[in-house]
C-alpha cells in the first residue's frame, strides 16, 4: 500500500470550479495512471503516462488535464469542462504496463 | 479498441464453495491479464495476473485460466472464506494501454 499518495482524501468543490488532484509516488515507477470510479462502472482510464513528458488519452479524458513534469508526480485537472465530475478518482502507478498497478487511496470529489 | 465484458456483475456463493468470475475481451493482441480486489472501502490490489503465453496460473486458492482463442479468462476461488467478500476486477492490457471490467460484487454467505 505505501509509496504513493493522493491528497485530499474528500473535495468539495462549486460547480464551474477547475481543480486539482495530487498523486505522488516514491516507487520510482515510470507509469502513472488515472481512473474514474463510479458504482457499476468499474475502473475507467482517464489518462496515463510512461514516461515524464509524455502522457496519453484514456477512454473518458475529456473534461480532464494532466502534466507529468516529475517522475514521482501526475497530477489531474478537473475542469469545468467535465459534465459530471463528482466520483471517486483513483492514481496508480507500476514498473511497466505489464506489472502490477499500485493504487492511491483515492480522493472523492464532490462538485456542488 | 479493447472492451473487456465481465461477469457476473454479483455472485453470492455459501463459505466453502467455490467461485468462478469470467472475462471476454475484445483485442487479440492484448497480452497481459490481472485480477484485482477491492475490498469494501479499500483500494484495488493485484490478487494474481497472467500473460499471454500461460495457460493457467495458480496461486493457493486462487487459479485463473486463459484461452486465447475464445479470448477469454476466468478467476477461480476454492474453499471461498468470509475475507473473500470483495469487488474483483479483471483486465486486459496491450502495449501501454489497460481496460479493466466492470467488477463483480462477490458475498461469501455464512
Amino acid at each position: 500500500d505505501g509509496g504513493i499518495t493522493q491528497s485530499p482524501k474528500y473535495l468539495f468543490r462549486k460547480e464551474g470550479q477547475n481543480v486539482t488532484l495530487s498523486c505522488e509516488q516514491n516507487l520510482n515507477h515510470d507509469a502513472m495512471y488515472w481512473y474514474r470510479q463510479d458504482p457499476g462502472q468499474g475502473l475507467r482510464l482517464i489518462y496515463y503516462s510512461q514516461i515524464v513528458n509524455d502522457f496519453q488519452k484514456g477512454d473518458i479524458a475529456e473534461g480532464y488535464s494532466v502534466s507529468r513534469e516529475k517522475k514521482e508526480s501526475f497530477p489531474l485537472t478537473v475542469t469545468s469542462a467535465q459534465k459530471n465530475p463528482t466520483a471517486f478518482y483513483l492514481c496508480a502507478s507500476a514498473s511497466s504496463p505489464y506489472n502490477e498497478q499500485f493504487f492511491g487511496p483515492g480522493t472523492r470529489l464532490t462538485v456542488l | 479498441g479493447e472492451n473487456v465484458e465481465q461477469h457476473p456483475s454479483t455472485l453470492s456463493v455459501q463459505e466453502g464453495d467455490s467461485a468462478v468470475i469470467k472475462c471476454t475481451y475484445s483485442d487479440s493482441a492484448s497480452n497481459y491479464f490481472p485480477w484485482y480486489k477491492q475490498e469494501l472501502g479499500k483500494r484495488p490490489q493485484l490478487i494474481i495476473d497472467i500473460r499471454s503465453n500461460v495457460g493457467e496460473k495458480k496461486d493457493q486458492r486462487i487459479a485463473v485460466t486463459l484461452n486465447k482463442t475464445a479470448k477469454h479468462f476466468s478467476l477461480h476461488i476454492t474453499e471461498t472464506q468470509p475475507e473473500d467478500s470483495a469487488v474483483y476486477f479483471c483486465a486486459a492490457s496491450r502495449d501501454d494501454k489497460i481496460i479493466f471490467g466492470k467488477g463483480t460484487r462477490l458475498h461469501i454467505l455464512p
